[in-house]
């Protein structure tokens, strides 16, 4: 079955300890994602690959890194996690067209984390 | 600055066609018009696209006024897990894969 997979689904930890929100796909696709989703802020872009080895920032990415070394995975590091950073977690993925038109694209089912 | 404007919320019975409206009026020639939806927190989920004709898949219809200022998404026989936040999105290609979903529209199906 086609899926983007995230782990874990829920977390609970403290303010500055490290941690990662893994995401995995495997439907061969080039161009991967993160979005966080706030109470009235909507989905927000924090990082994205065009493909391994190429990653670049969104629009919200103070706070994050990224890694695209492989091409199925995509993990999202919090270095030193802060409670401005308890939010719904979002991984993204789609092909990268070559000539102009539309593909869309495949969510994960989420990762809740709450940093006290 | 948002490119569409939608409802905040909507509701439909069961069965019942549900249409959900999505103003656009200052989209150019170029811009294709998507719409997800997000099921009560889970991941956004594809539903259809469009650039001036109308469109259907096995989800849903996508009816594009002829100005295309406006768009109507069609759930032909709505069913309670179509219970959901439905965005409109509008994009020309080339402009990155980022999605703006904005406040989209909450649709409640009730039995």
């Amino acid at each position: 079955e086609a899926q983007v997979t995230q782990n874990p689904r829920y977390l609970i930890t403290v303010t500055g300890k490290k941690l990662t929100v893994t995401c995995s796909q495997n439907m061969n696709h080039e161009y991967m994602s993160w979005y966080r989703q706030d109470p009235g802020l909507g989905l927000r872009q924090i990082y994205y690959s065009m493909n391994v080895e190429v990653t670049d920032k969104g629009d919200v990415p103070e706070g994050y890194k990224v890694s695209r070394k492989e091409k199925r995975n995509f993990p999202l590091i919090l270095e030193s996690p802060s409670p401005n950073q308890t939010s719904l977690y979002f991984c993204a993925s789609s092909l990268v067209l070559t000539a102009p038109g539309y593909n869309e694209q495949f969510f994960g089912p989420g990762t809740r984390l709450t940093v006290l | 600055d948002a490119k569409t404007t939608q409802p905040p919320s909507m509701d439909c019975a069961e069965g019942r066609a549900a249409n959900l409206p999505c103003n656009h009026s200052t989209i150019s020639g170029n811009e294709y018009v998507y719409w997800y939806r997000q099921i009560h927190s889970q991941g956004p989920q594809y539903i259809i696209h469009g650039l001036k004709n109308n469109e259907t898949n096995e989800m849903a219809s996508l009816i594009i006024t002829e100005d295309r200022k406006s768009s109507t998404l069609i759930l032909p026989h709505a069913t309670l897990r179509d219970t959901a936040v439905y965005y409109c999105i509008v994009r020309a290609p080339g402009e990155g894969y980022a999605l703006n979903f904005g406040k989209g529209t909450s649709l409640l199906v009730t039995p």
